[in-house]
């Protein structure tokens, strides 16, 4: 069965900083990943995806991730955290045949002045 | 605007009551889903739909119903069966049910037990 995980529950940072969130997938098959981000109270939003090609993938709000096959990783990185940024991030992984995702528990990033 | 719209935004519910939880969408997509979201859980499927009158379990369909009569609609009920419905609820649409069409998300509706 496919799984997500996203190991670190809640990060802080200093605005500025550099940021990566881990995510960690198990999968059959060439996996479809996704980066989403929750701000409180509101829906999620899709950072970027990835699903074949370059596996350096560039996002919106100057995020990007990483596909590394032999890690079975897509982490997200930012080299320099807004306070805007502060949100729940979440990690996602497709199934093809059963035509449905899979969501990592979140990691929560506060931001710092 | 396209997107999707849930309503209401807060809900409360008595025991033994069955709610509705409403999804609309005007984004013309066929595929729709139901999430539940507790603290440090993620997000756990409840119900999928991948076209008009037709739709699957998810991980958690248990004290939940849903239709889908309409393509643009995805209602979701929480019945008495459930006996911990205390969460909060978005509802997705995506263009197809291909890998590569990411998920649009409405702003959820909060659910609690009065």
């Amino acid at each position: 069965a496919q799984s997500v995980t996203q190991p670190d529950i809640h990060i802080t940072v200093s605005e500025g900083a550099s940021l990566e969130l881990r995510c960690n997938y198990s999968y059959g098959a060439t996996p479809y990943l996704f980066w989403y981000v929750q701000s409180p109270g509101q829906g999620l939003q899709l950072l970027l995806k990835y699903f074949s090609g370059d596996t350096l993938v560039q996002g919106i709000k100057g995020f990007e991730a990483e596909f590394k096959r032999s890690q079975s990783s897509f982490n997200l990185r930012k080299p320099s955290v807004h306070w805007s940024d502060a949100a729940e991030y979440f990690c996602a992984v497709y199934n093809t045949n059963a035509g449905k995702s899979t969501f990592g528990d979140g990691t929560t990033l506060t931001v710092k002045p | 605007d396209g997107g999707i719209t849930q309503s209401p935004k807060y809900l409360f519910r008595k025991e033994g009551q069955n709610v509705t939880l409403s999804c609309e969408q005007n984004l013309n997509h066929d595929a729709m889903y139901w999430y539940r979201q507790d603290p440090g859980q993620g997000l756990r499927l409840i119900y999928y739909s991948q076209i008009v009158n037709d739709f699957q379990k998810g991980d958690i369909a248990e004290g939940y119903s849903v239709s889908r009569e309409k393509k643009e609609s995805f209602p979701l009920t929480v019945t008495s069966a459930q006996k911990n419905p205390t969460a909060f609820y978005l509802c997705a649409s995506s263009i197809g049910t291909g890998g590569s069409q990411p998920q649009h998300f409405g702003d959820g509706t909060r659910l609690s037990i009065l």
